[in-house]
């Protein structure tokens, strides 16, 4: 109950693009949904996060979609560039932020 | 600017070795974190503190231990390396909701 399951493991869009990762969580007592990116050599680093009182937050190029009745959250990143090559990994918390549950993490390729 | 930094960015040690990882951040946060992470498995927490010399176990807390004796600085103990600890470790602080990272430390346990 404490997972979050995401989705693709793997990523490859071309530039302009749109990519979406996905995630599902179990436990409906979760409050606060982070999305981080991770460049090689470096650690992650938040990008864009979310409360379930709302059902989009964008936030230049990046929007996360929130289905609370279906558990589910997303990434879309609107005109994918290579630049945007990374490790995205969603996460999941009670307590706004306290202990965060990770998802599996996507590595997304923008080919130029 | 946040700054989370870790005593090494790789280490090699053999099996049965203790092995120290140390955590350094600058900003007074009280929250600090210690993660493994490993190929299609995401972040998983080993340990956490709230505050000085508190600590508690994450999800996969076996095999490992920490040390937070200064605000600033939360180490992560190997008492006896194994093979199966052989992956990136990641400390970070949180400030709020959001959790600040460090580079991160490959360990190779041979």
């Amino acid at each position: 109950q404490q997972q979050v399951k995401q989705s693709p493991q793997s990523l490859i869009v071309q530039k302009g693009g749109i990519s979406i990762i996905n995630c599902a969580y179990e436990n409906t007592a979760f409050d606060y949904f982070p999305w981080y990116q991770q460049f090689p050599g470096k650690g992650p680093a938040l990008l864009i996060a979310i409360r379930p009182d709302v059902s989009e937050k964008k936030e230049g190029r990046f929007t996360i979609s929130f289905n609370k009745s279906a558990k589910q959250f997303s990434l879309h990143i609107m005109d994918s560039q290579p630049g945007d090559s990374a490790t995205y990994f969603c996460a999941a918390s009670l307590n706004q932020g306290g202990k965060l549950i990770f998802g599996q993490g996507t590595e997304l390729s923008v080919k130029p | 600017d946040v700054k989370v930094t870790q005593s090494s960015r790789y280490l090699v040690k053999r099996t049965g070795e203790k092995v120290f990882l140390e955590c350094v951040q600058d900003m007074d946060h009280e929250n600090m974190f210690w993660y493994r992470q490993d190929p299609g498995l995401g972040l998983r927490l080993i340990y956490f503190s709230y505050d000085v010399k508190m600590k508690e176990k994450g999800d996969i807390p076996e095999g490992y231990s920490v040390s937070r004796e200064k605000k600033e600085r939360f180490s992560l103990i190997l008492e006896s390396a194994s093979t199966n600890q052989t992956s990136m470790y990641l400390c970070a602080s949180r400030k709020y909701n959001e959790q600040f990272f460090g580079p991160g430390t490959r360990l190779t346990v041979l």
